[in-house]
């Protein structure tokens, strides 16, 4: 298993550019999330999804959008780049909500993106 | 005042001592908690979840005080290894949306 997996690993954009941030996962797991990390913050949960189809709204959502076509894949657009969407992107997966199943809720964090926008 | 709140540290610590850190929440309805460890410039892994009766795990030890709104994490005979951030995780039950985590208490651990 390869786990949660997410390209690319570094970008670099310039302010007004849209780019795809890509993330899948082969643990055939319903909740995907996508979160933000600033430096010395915590993680910002952005979207997430309870499985293929479905998504919605976390915390930090504005400028961003996503979509879940297939139970696998997450991807996560910036239409717009603001240097304000500088940071650290990682997405995670779950079999179950946070919560709801001791140990079957642990989250798998992708190894992350580092956007930074100029 | 912050949803979630950690000390930044950093906690500075010889080899073998034994050191605890805790995370305050504000939100009293908040059911699932959660201890993270993340090494520099690398995702975050759980470490382990934090029940109302408190969780051990070889040296770690979580417990949770829901009167005082807070969780705490007791790390024993600490290794070079342990040397990381660790985040706190609060959310209510069955809530993706609500997921919440504190910024961070980092630990380094000295020979």
């Amino acid at each position: 298993n390869a786990g949660v997996t997410q390209t690319p690993k570094f970008r670099i954009l310039k302010i007004g550019q849209s780019m795809t941030l890509q993330c899948a996962q082969d643990m055939n797991h319903n909740y995907m999330y996508w979160y933000r990390q600033d430096p010395g913050m915590g993680l910002k949960l952005i979207y997430y999804s309870v499985g293929a189809g479905i998504t919605d709204k976390g915390e930090v959502p504005n400028g961003y959008n996503v979509s879940r076509s297939t139970t696998e894949d997450f991807p996560l657009r910036l239409e717009l780049a603001a240097p304000s969407q500088t940071s650290v992107y990682f997405c995670a997966s779950s079999s179950e909500t946070l919560g709801r199943a001791r140990g079957a809720d642990t989250q798998y964090f992708g190894p992350g993106t580092r956007l930074t926008v100029l | 005042r912050k949803e979630v709140e950690q000390d930044p540290g950093p906690f500075n610590v010889p080899e073998g001592a034994t050191v605890a850190f805790n995370c305050t929440y504000s939100n009293s309805a908040s059911q699932s908690f959660f201890w993270y460890r993340q090494d520099c410039r690398k995702e975050p892994k759980l470490l382990m979840s934090v029940y109302s009766s408190g969780n051990e795990d070889g040296r770690f030890t979580a417990q949770l005080n829901r009167a005082s709104q807070y969780i705490s994490l007791l790390i024993r005979d600490s290794k070079l290894s342990d040397s990381a951030t660790y985040l706190c995780v609060v959310t209510p039950y069955s809530s993706a949306s609500k997921i919440i985590f504190g910024s961070g208490t980092r630990l380094s651990i000295r020979p």
